[in-house]
């Protein structure tokens, strides 16, 4: 099985600045035939239930805001809020769907 | 937008069993894979099931293979959930989750708001 381990759990970012979230997969999930790493990121707001954002690990789903983007070197992706917006605060999933699909632990992203 | 109304769940004893509905409207239900996710309280997300838009290809979590049963209904735009067997553990929000694509899981770019299940003596 794939195990997605995210990082870190929590992080306070002040308004307007950038926040960074890690996830890194436990074995490849890079698909060589069409060369494309099978990576989502959501986004889960209290109360509600999870967002897509991006997928093909730096494809932005139709919608989101461009201060939202993905990134991949190897098996550790990134997600990047470029500039925190008070509407940002939420946990953040990624997922992988190479193998079946399992997702990390979440990150939880509040305003400093 | 794509809408998901879950529907089922409830109080059910240890051993119990429940099936969960999930009518899909707003999209051609049956051109994509369908999924269930499950949310513990203040847990994170699990991925339990998905079915290939035909019904041809189901695909499930260990830690319910054998227990869940998942299955759709193209002509009434609805999905399922069998779950037999139940356990305290198994106390979560689950959600239904549109794919993007049609053949297996992929990214989910569509779920509904979850139906609790709440596994107790």
């Amino acid at each position: 099985d794939i195990v997605m381990t995210q990082s870190p759990d929590s992080l306070a970012v002040s308004l307007g600045e950038r926040a960074t979230i890690n996830c890194k997969s436990s074995q490849s999930i890079l698909y060589s035939s069409n060369n494309k790493n099978y990576l989502a990121w959501y986004q889960q707001k209290p109360g509600q239930p999870p967002k897509l954002l991006i997928y093909w690990a730096s494809t932005r789903e139709y919608g989101v805001p461009d201060r939202f983007s993905g990134s991949e070197s190897g098996t550790d992706f990134t997600l990047t809020i470029s500039s925190l917006q008070a509407e940002d605060v939420a946990i953040y999933y990624c997922q992988q769907y190479y193998s079946a699909v399992s997702f990390g632990g979440g990150t939880r992203v509040e305003i400093k | 937008e794509v809408q998901l109304l879950e529907s089922g769940g409830g109080l059910v004893q240890p051993g119990g069993s429940l099936r969960l509905s999930c009518a899909a409207s707003r999209f051609s239900f049956s051109r994509f894979a369908m999924n269930w996710v499950r949310q513990a309280p203040g847990k994170g997300l699990e991925w339990l099931a998905a079915i290939s838009n035909g019904a041809e290809q189901t695909f499930y979590a260990d830690s319910v293979k054998g227990r869940f049963t998942i299955s759709r209904d193209n002509s009434k735009n609805t999905l399922y959930l069998e779950m037999s067997s139940l356990r305290a553990e198994d106390t979560a929000l689950y959600y239904c989750a549109k794919d993007r694509y049609g053949d297996y899981p992929t990214s989910f770019d569509g779920w509904g708001q979850g139906t609790l299940v709440t596994v107790s003596s």
